[in-house]
């Protein structure tokens, strides 16, 4: 129940397209919802994060879409760039609680 | 602010030697993670500190990994004897307060021969 499910496990996207990576989750107690950026050699770096109680947060390109009686919520990358390529990580904790990662989507745009 | 700093970034060994890990969290926070990345297992919680105090250790993987945080600005995760199944990259988070943000260092790449 602790569990985030993410996928997919890759995703190759092109240069200006729409990259869409999902994430479910099973504790209904789960209350803050980030996703994290990773580019290779360096730590995961937070991107943007939710709160339950909206069901759309968006900077910049980045947009994340939350469905709380689905439990699933979704990153989704406007206009996707070279420079996105990265693995993207989602996660959830309750509280001041630790976070639960998903395994990560390795996303690559190609130009 | 340097961020969050580890050493060594790359740690080559043999299998029973012993590994030290090192982290220095950013100034001013108080909440310190050990977290292992695999590409099998994803990004696994190992150990938590909160005011130096260990809170969390349920994610050590068995009684050959132990984490020590002395002060607030050092923190230690060691190995002994290290398998090749350890073979991973460790990374060390830190956060301030209540702020969720985590904030990661670079990781240490480890390789146990």
């Amino acid at each position: 129940q602790q569990q985030v499910k993410q996928s997919p496990q890759s995703l190759i996207v092109q240069k200006g397209g729409i990259s869409i990576i999902n994430c479910a989750y099973e504790n209904t107690a789960f209350d803050y919802f980030p996703w994290y950026q990773q580019f290779p050699g360096k730590g995961p770096a937070l991107l943007i994060a939710i709160r339950p109680d909206v069901s759309e947060k968006k900077e910049g390109r980045f947009t994340i879409s939350f469905n709380k009686s689905a439990k699933q919520f979704s990153l989704h990358i406007m206009d996707s760039q070279p420079g996105d390529s990265a693995t993207y990580f989602c996660a959830a904790s309750i509280s001041q609680g630790n976070l639960i990662f998903g395994k990560g989507t390795k996303l690559s745009v190609k130009p | 602010d340097a961020g969050v700093i580890q050493s060594p970034r790359h740690e080559v060994t043999e299998m029973g030697q012993e590994v030290t890990l090192r982290c220095k969290p950013i100034s001013g926070h108080n909440s310190l993670f050990w977290y292992r990345q695999t590409m099998m297992r994803g990004l696994e919680l190992l150990i938590y500190f909160n005011n130096n105090v260990p809170i969390d250790d349920s994610g050590m993987p068995e009684d050959r990994f132990s984490a020590k945080m002395p002060n607030a600005s050092f923190s230690t995760l060691k190995i002994q004897p290290s398998e090749p199944r350890d073979s991973a990259v460790y990374f060390c988070a830190s956060r301030q307060g209540r702020v969720k943000k985590l904030f990661f260092g670079s990781g240490t790449q480890l390789s146990v021969l």
